[in-house]
This record gives C-alpha cells, sequence and structure tokens, in this order.
C-alpha cells in the first residue's frame, strides 16, 4: 500500500518549456488534488478534482491544466512554464472523512 | 481576512514544555477540522482530526470552539522529535468544501 506518489521528485525547467507532474493514489479515495508551496505563502490549492470525471479551479489554476485520468491518478501539467512556476508541488487525496494524504512533493525549478 | 490564520512563531520551547497554538477560521459554516505536522522539505502528514467533542492522542489534545471560530492544538511533555511546523486545515472555510490551509505555526523543542 504506497498511499499518494507523485513523479518526478526533482525537476529543471527552462522557461517555455511544459512538462506533466504525475501523480497516483492506491487508497480508493474521490477527491484528488494539486497544491503549490512557497515559502511564507503556505499551501495553495491549483485545481482538484471531487470524482473521476470532474476537474475545478483552485486558488491559483493560472499556467497550469489538470486531467484526471481516472480514480487512481490526476496530471498537472505546465504548458509554457515560467520563473514564477519554481516551487514545491504536493498532490493529495481524501477520502469519505476529508483527511488528506499527501505525495512526497516534486521540486520544479525553471529556469 | 484571511480565511485560516495561525500564528507563524517560531515558538521556542524547552524539552517538556507544554505548548498550546490556535487557529482562528472565517466562515461559521465550516464543518471539517484538522491538524498536520510538516517536517523541513516533507509532505504535510495528517495529525488528528478535530472533532467538536474535543479528542486526544497520546501527548496531543485538539479542541474546537465553534461560538469562537477557532481549533486549538495542546501539546504536552514536548519532545525534540516535536519540532515541526504545524498546519491548520479548515474544510468549508471559503464557502465549498475544500480544504483551507493556514499558512503554519513553527515549533522549535530545544534541549
Amino acid at each position: 500500500n504506497a498511499g499518494v506518489t507523485q513523479t518526478p521528485k526533482f525537476q529543471v525547467l527552462k522557461t517555455g518549456q511544459s512538462m506533466t507532474l504525475q501523480c497516483a493514489q492506491d487508497m480508493n479515495h474521490n477527491s484528488m488534488y494539486w497544491y503549490r508551496q512557497d515559502p511564507g505563502m503556505g499551501l495553495r490549492l491549483i485545481y482538484y478534482s471531487a470524482s473521476e470525471g470532474t476537474t475545478d479551479k483552485g486558488e491559483v489554476p493560472n499556467g497550469y491544466n489538470v486531467s484526471r485520468l481516472n480514480k487512481r491518478e490526476f496530471s498537472l501539467r505546465l504548458e509554457s512554464a515560467a520563473p514564477s512556476q519554481t516551487s514545491v508541488y504536493f498532490c493529495a487525496s481524501s477520502g469519505s472523512y476529508n483527511e488528506q494524504f499527501f505525495g512526497p512533493g516534486t521540486r520544479l525549478t525553471v529556469l | 481576512r484571511k480565511e485560516v490564520e495561525q500564528d507563524p512563531g517560531p515558538f521556542n520551547v524547552p524539552e517538556g514544555a507544554t505548548v498550546a497554538f490556535n487557529c482562528t477560521y472565517s466562515n461559521s459554516a465550516s464543518q471539517s477540522f484538522f491538524w498536520y505536522r510538516q517536517d523541513c522539505r516533507k509532505e504535510p502528514k495528517l495529525l488528528m482530526s478535530v472533532y467538536s467533542s474535543g479528542n486526544e492522542d497520546g501527548r496531543f489534545t485538539a479542541q474546537l470552539n465553534r461560538a469562537s471560530q477557532y481549533i486549538s492544538l495542546l501539546i504536552r511533555d514536548s519532545k525534540l522529535s516535536d519540532s515541526a511546523t504545524y498546519l491548520c486545515v479548515v474544510n468549508g472555510a471559503g464557502g465549498s468544501y475544500i480544504p483551507t490551509f493556514g499558512r503554519g505555526t513553527s515549533l522549535i523543542v530545544h534541549p
């Protein structure tokens, strides 16, 4: 039982490059989330998916797209990376009681 | 007013001390409440759910005060290993079910 897994763990991009962050959970949770965490800013919600087939914007969605591929997987895509997107990205999932479980994070640097 | 507010600290306490953190929330209709612990450069991990009747887990006690719209976390007999950032999470703080994180309170326990 791996919980929530994320790939990659680290990534360096040049401005304008694209990439997809992958997230998967094996807890049969309906809801999944993508956050970014910057120093002094706390965790900010980018997108979330309340159930398979639905996605909604969070607090800071600009510059990102998501796909809820199936119940297990929720990916985050940066189409044209910008230095402002340098951050730590966390994926999370939650079940019936709204308790969230997080993946280990992806540390992204955009040069 | 921010939806979920925490004193960022740091709270600097000696081993064995008792320390308490509060977290205030703005939406009186908020429905579920949690405390998470985050170690440096790691993902947040669920510490405790906060129930209306309060709950205790070993040295940790969480309480909810709906009238004054805050939750609290009490740590007794602090250990060096308790040093971390403590995040409060409120579901429904922004008027929807999605979770809102406070920015965290830093705790440093010294010998």
